[in-house]
């Protein structure tokens, strides 16, 4: 096992409304980054967060928004949720900045109704 | 722009023999090529890394080659076992926050 955890396992949700997704990061690791697996796609990156800042995001729209607290744990918050939302939402966690060797949680999977 | 692309989509090969998986990708200043096995279900996993600064890097049956001018790396599994049957992504670290950029995938089905 890596390490990575994410809550919770599976959500459901209406359109509009809001949610909020945890991960915690494996042992010794300070970078967490977001990342969006639509059904049969690869995962499309949505910010990474470094030592509580984000440092870089991929083309997601500003209701997308996250945090990283002291202890290097994060979430990620989607407002006003679509139905083009519903998909597996991983972190992944990495020992420094540069991102390398990112070790992926198991994901949270999302269903927008 | 930024851009991984992957081929073949889908690759079947009889138990015990090779299985090849190209990538292409655009931002010449990426310099960290990683490649994730995700079964059906389950994580990504980080199965083999390998950094500009090498041409190739091997770990038992799996090995990654990397050619920086063509822009292009691929994954090679010998000896293919059914357990290696999974969809294989491989991506590239853009110079722009760090971010890796994932190809499309391949899922490769090894038929005993």
């Amino acid at each position: 096992e890596t390490g990575v955890t994410q809550s919770p396992t599976h959500l459901i949700k209406t359109r509009g409304q809001q949610v909020t997704l945890r991960c915690s990061s494996q042992s010794g690791h300070n970078t967490v980054s977001w990342y969006q697996q639509a059904l049969g796609q690869g995962p499309q990156f949505i910010f990474q967060y470094y030592r509580e800042e984000e440092n870089g995001r991929g083309n997601f729209p500003p209701r997308f928004s996250g945090l990283q607290f002291p202890n290097y744990s994060s979430e990620l918050n989607v407002n006003a949720l679509e139905l083009d939302d519903s998909a597996l939402y991983l972190c992944a966690s990495s020992p420094d900045l540069s991102g390398d060797t990112q070790y992926f949680g198991p994901g949270t999977r999302l269903t927008v109704l | 722009g930024e851009n991984v692309e992957q081929h073949p989509s889908t690759l079947s090969v009889q138990e015990g023999d090779s299985a090849v998986i190209k990538c292409t990708y655009s931002d010449s200043a990426s310099n960290y090529f990683p490649w994730y096995k995700q079964e059906l279900g389950k994580r990504p996993q980080l199965i083999i890394d390998i950094r500009s600064n090498v041409g190739e890097k091997k770990d038992q049956r799996i090995a990654v080659t990397l050619n920086k001018t063509a822009k292009h790396f691929s994954l090679h599994i010998t000896e293919t076992q059914p357990e290696d049957s999974a969809v294989y992504f491989c991506a590239a670290r853009m110079e722009y926050g760090n971010k890796l950029v994932f190809g499309a995938g391949t899922i490769l089905r090894v038929k005993s």
